[in-house]
């Protein structure tokens, strides 16, 4: 039972332009959402987050936009650049789990020069 | 400070071996964590500790074991090595729970034939 699905697994993009990835989740329980950033043979990185009392959080070129109705976000990163060519993966939590961070499958960005 | 460390880097087992990965971080974080990663499935928790002595299950627990006896290390155990453990294994901790930055070390890849 996936409860958090990144149903595109690849996505490529050019140099300067939007790009923008999808993340669906299925536990209404979930309050807090995260996006993690991983490049080849490193672990992943912390990039942007969201409460459910928000339903947009910007920090610099990232965005992430939660639509709690459809249960589903999205992180925009604009302008795109080749150095964010990495795997993203969205995460979601409730508060008190003690820290359960349930993870998508995660999709892998080629923003191309 | 060298952030979150793993050991090994790389391992193969064979099946029935035993191993145990050692999870060591310096920033004083109370909470740490083990996932494992499979292509198409995203990270998944395996165990978790909210502080030095404590341990709990998260989604996929079964073959696995895992110890916190001194606050910056987190130890993940296996028994008897199964070929379905064969993945990539990642720590990470975090000062105070799941609304905070998780810190990822740079992952143990292990093969078990």
């Amino acid at each position: 039972d996936q409860q958090v699905k990144q149903n595109s697994p690849s996505l490529s993009v050019q140099e300067g332009r939007i790009s923008i990835l999808n993340c669906d989740y299925t536990n209404s329980m979930f309050d807090y959402f995260l996006w993690y950033k991983k490049y080849p043979a490193e672990g992943p990185t912390f990039l942007i987050s969201i409460s459910s009392i928000k339903d947009k959080n910007e920090d610099g070129r990232f965005t992430v936009f939660l639509n709690k109705s459809a249960k589903h976000l999205s992180l925009h990163i604009v302008p795109s650049q080749p150095g964010d060519s990495a795997v993203y993966f969205c995460a979601a939590t409730r508060g008190g789990q003690g820290g359960k961070l349930i993870f998508g499958q995660g999709t892998e960005l080629s923003v191309k020069p | 400070n060298a952030g979150v460390t793993q050991t090994p880097k790389f391992r193969v087992l064979k099946t029935g071996q035993s191993m145990t990965l050692l999870c060591a971080q310096d920033m004083n974080h109370e909470y740490m964590y083990w996932y494992r990663q499979d292509p198409g499935m995203g990270l998944r928790l395996i165990h978790y500790s909210v502080g030095e002595g404590t341990t709990a299950k998260g989604e996929v627990p079964d073959g696995y074991n895992v110890s916190r006896l001194k606050k910056q290390n987190f130890l993940l155990g296996l028994e008897s090595a199964a070929p379905s453990q064969t993945s990539v294994y990642f720590c990470a901790s975090s000062y105070l729970g799941p609304l905070d930055t998780q810190y990822f070390g740079p992952g143990t890849r292990l093969t078990v034939l």
